[in-house]
């Protein structure tokens, strides 16, 4: 079984300063790691996936993640972020294999100007 | 594309009622799944679905049914509601990778279903 552990529930910070969001995982089989925004009474999106190849991947919106085998964890990184990046952030993880997503519990990211 | 679509958006039931709630896609994707989002516990799994006809139980499965007769529709029946479904309901459906491995999930805009 896999597990994803999200150890903050929230994390203000001030506009234009670097956020990391923290992402932990157990799984005794080979896995996909996710990051999933939501804004207030929205849906699910996508920010990224690491899939396979670089460790390092980037959103569009200035957002990257590096996924580190060894410490088994996925953290959320950008080097400076806007109001508009208040959202909850997901992280997820699924067995290569088949489908079942495990979700954290989840980060409130709080942006203030 | 309309892409994940999901009906109603607010519902308000009394205890022991049951209702259905409606997820479709426009995808062609062969995996759907219903998720329930509650405070502080993230999304957890409640059915899933590979394909039409084929479905199997999540991580919380207990007083939910599902069915897949279609590719596009995967409705999510509460049988006799209770105040602990009270929560707000995820649809998503992916297409397996090139490998045949899962991929990205598209999610819809959710219901918020209230039990009293």
């Amino acid at each position: 079984a896999q597990s994803v552990t999200q150890l903050d529930s929230q994390v203000p910070v001030f506009e234009e300063a670097p956020v990391e969001l923290r992402c932990n995982y157990s799984s005794s089989v080979s896995v996909y790691l996710f990051w999933y925004v939501q804004y207030p009474n929205q849906g699910l999106q996508l920010l990224l996936k690491y899939l396979s190849g670089s460790t390092l991947v980037e959103s569009i919106n200035g957002f990257e993640a590096e996924f580190n085998k060894s410490q088994t964890s996925f953290h959320l990184r950008k080097p400076s972020v806007h109001i508009s990046d208040t959202a909850e952030y997901f992280c997820a993880v699924t067995p290569r294999s088949f489908q079942k997503l495990v979700f954290g519990t989840g980060t409130r990211l709080l942006v203030s100007p | 594309n309309a892409g994940v679509t999901q009906t109603p958006k607010f519902q308000v039931l009394k205890t022991g009622q049951s209702m259905t709630l409606q997820c479709a896609q426009d995808m062609n994707h062969e995996y759907m799944s219903w998720y329930r989002q509650d405070p502080g516990m993230g999304l957890r799994l409640i059915h899933y679905s590979v394909g039409a006809g084929i479905t199997d139980q999540g991580e919380v499965p207990n007083g939910y049914n599902v069915s897949r007769s279609t590719t596009e529709d995967f409705p999510l029946r509460l049988l006799s509601a209770a105040p602990s479904q009270t929560s707000v309901y995820f649809c998503a459906s992916s297409n397996p990778d090139y490998s045949g491995n899962t991929d990205t999930q598209y999610f819809g805009p959710g219901t918020r279903l209230t039990v009293l």
